[in-house]
């Protein structure tokens, strides 16, 4: 069964510093990942996915993810944090369930800080 | 256009009341889920449909009954619900496997609180 795990569960930075959000998966096979991000009492919007190909890839509002097979990993990251990006961000495994649908599989997910 | 919308926004009902929420989608998605939120966790899969049949339930109590009229809308009625169900009540969509793309489009939510 796959699985997502984001190992912090709150991270404060600087407006301006850069950012990582950490991501590790457990899939059998080439898996589906994304990345969300949920401002409070809102839906989730999609940052940006990977299904094959470029391992590193570009999302909305300046993020950018990196696939790393080896380590089972998809981090994201962003160059400069604004205080707009205050928010919760999940990560996500996504498979085919049956027909057309896909099943997600969130990771607890990550409460971003951002300090003036 | 990526949107989907939900209504009502907030919904507050006593553990007798009957209610329904709505979603609408007009992305051409085959798929559709509900997804039931509490606060500082990930969303929980309720129910998909895909082809607008119910192809997964995810051991939800009875009093969660979902409908899907047509390809656009899905709505989830409720029905002697417990304070415990309050929660954000999450609606997304996905577009068909024929065309590769796998990811699901969220709505804004309907905020539940049962007195």
């Amino acid at each position: 069964a796959q699985s997502v795990t984001q190992p912090d569960i709150h991270i404060t930075v600087s407006e301006g510093a850069s950012l990582e959000l950490r991501c590790n998966y457990s899939y059998g096979a080439t898996p589906y990942l994304f990345w969300y991000v949920q401002s409070p009492g809102q839906g989730l919007q999609l940052l940006l996915k990977y299904f094959s190909g470029d391992t590193l890839v570009q999302g909305i509002k300046g993020f950018e993810a990196e696939f790393k097979r080896s380590q089972s990993s998809f981090n994201l990251r962003k160059p400069s944090v604004h205080w707009s990006d205050a928010a919760e961000y999940f990560c996500a495994v996504g498979r085919i369930s049956s027909g057309s649908a896909r099943q997600l599989t969130f990771g607890s997910g990550t409460q971003l800080t951002v300090l003036p | 256009d990526t949107e989907v919308t939900q209504t009502p926004k907030h919904l507050v009902m006593g553990m007798t009341n009957k209610k329904s929420l709505k979603c609408e989608q007009h992305m051409g998605h085959r798929a559709m889920y509900w997804y039931k939120q509490k606060a500082k966790k990930p969303p929980e899969l309720m129910f998909v449909y895909s082809y607008e049949k119910l192809s997964i339930n995810e051991s939800v109590p009875s009093r969660f009954s979902p409908e899907c009229p047509n390809s656009s809308l899905l709505n989830l009625h409720l029905h002697a619900l417990q304070p415990e169900d309050s929660a954000l009540y999450l609606c997304a969509s996905s577009q068909d496997v024929g065309t590769g793309a796998y990811e699901q489009y969220f709505g804004p939510g309907t905020r539940l609180t049962v007195t």
